[in-house]
């Protein structure tokens, strides 16, 4: 059974920095084609992808928030952490970790999700 | 980065109605398209993917088509835990981007 669970502070301040980790089971991201992406809900909107890491180390962000975000993997605890930086009010939100799989006909969608951390930036 | 457009963002049914979800895409992503359903409080529960394969378990009332840039999700006759939000999302290219959502809620 495949799990993801994320991990992090609840609240934040502003210019602070984030860590999250996505702590999962029933994979591996040494597997050809795994890959593990963030994901953020701000509350009652849309979705947001902020990143992902695949098997082979390779690294995609957000092209709004790249600059602020760093995805790394440590395979040998099962973990992937996403740090962002300079945190703000506006990004108050529900954090997600999903997998995803690369195929060799390209990307896959995301067939399973962490349940959601929330993590609120206030002074 | 494609932007993802759904239409219509909300809209009240009934159950036992049948109900499409359109969602066009910027540019073309030929069929790397998911919808999502997502319920309060919940995470995202993958519905379909390639724009048209029905993900394991998922009952057979939900279906998806189209490819390139323009995509539905049919709901063949409304069940009371269908009423929820749902998001499509484009996994063609960098940055993956999601729809705006759509909320059903019932008449």
């Amino acid at each position: 059974q495949v799990t993801l669970r994320e991990s992090g502070p609840a609240l934040v301040k502003p210019t602070q920095t984030l860590t999250l980790t996505c702590t999962f089971s029933g994979f591996s991201l040494s597997t050809s084609g795994m890959c593990v992406s963030w994901i953020r809900q701000p509350p009652g909107k849309a979705l947001e992808w902020l990143a992902l890491i695949d098997w082979d180390d390779d690294k995609y962000y957000s092209t709004s928030l790249k600059t602020r975000l760093t995805i790394s993997k440590d395979t040998s605890k099962n973990q992937v952490v996403l740090t962002m930086t300079n945190m703000d009010p506006v990004d108050t939100a529900t954090y997600y970790c999903a997998r995803s799989r690369i195929a060799a006909a390209g990307n896959d969608a995301f067939d399973i999700w962490g349940q959601g951390t929330m993590v609120t930036v206030s002074s | 980065a494609i932007r993802m457009t759904q239409s219509p963002s909300s809209f009240s049914a009934s159950t036992g109605d049948r109900v499409t979800i359109t969602c066009r895409a910027s540019q073309g992503i030929s069929s790397y398209l998911a919808w999502y359903q997502q319920k309060p409080g919940k995470a995202p529960k993958l519905l379909i993917y390639a724009a048209s394969t029905l993900q394991s378990g998922v009952p057979s009332r939900f279906s998806g088509s189209g490819s390139g840039t323009d995509f539905t999700l049919t709901i063949s006759c409304l069940q009371s835990e269908d009423f929820a939000t749902y998001y499509c999302q484009q996994y063609y290219s960098y940055p993956q981007t999601f729809g705006q959502g759509t909320k059903l809620e019932i008449k």
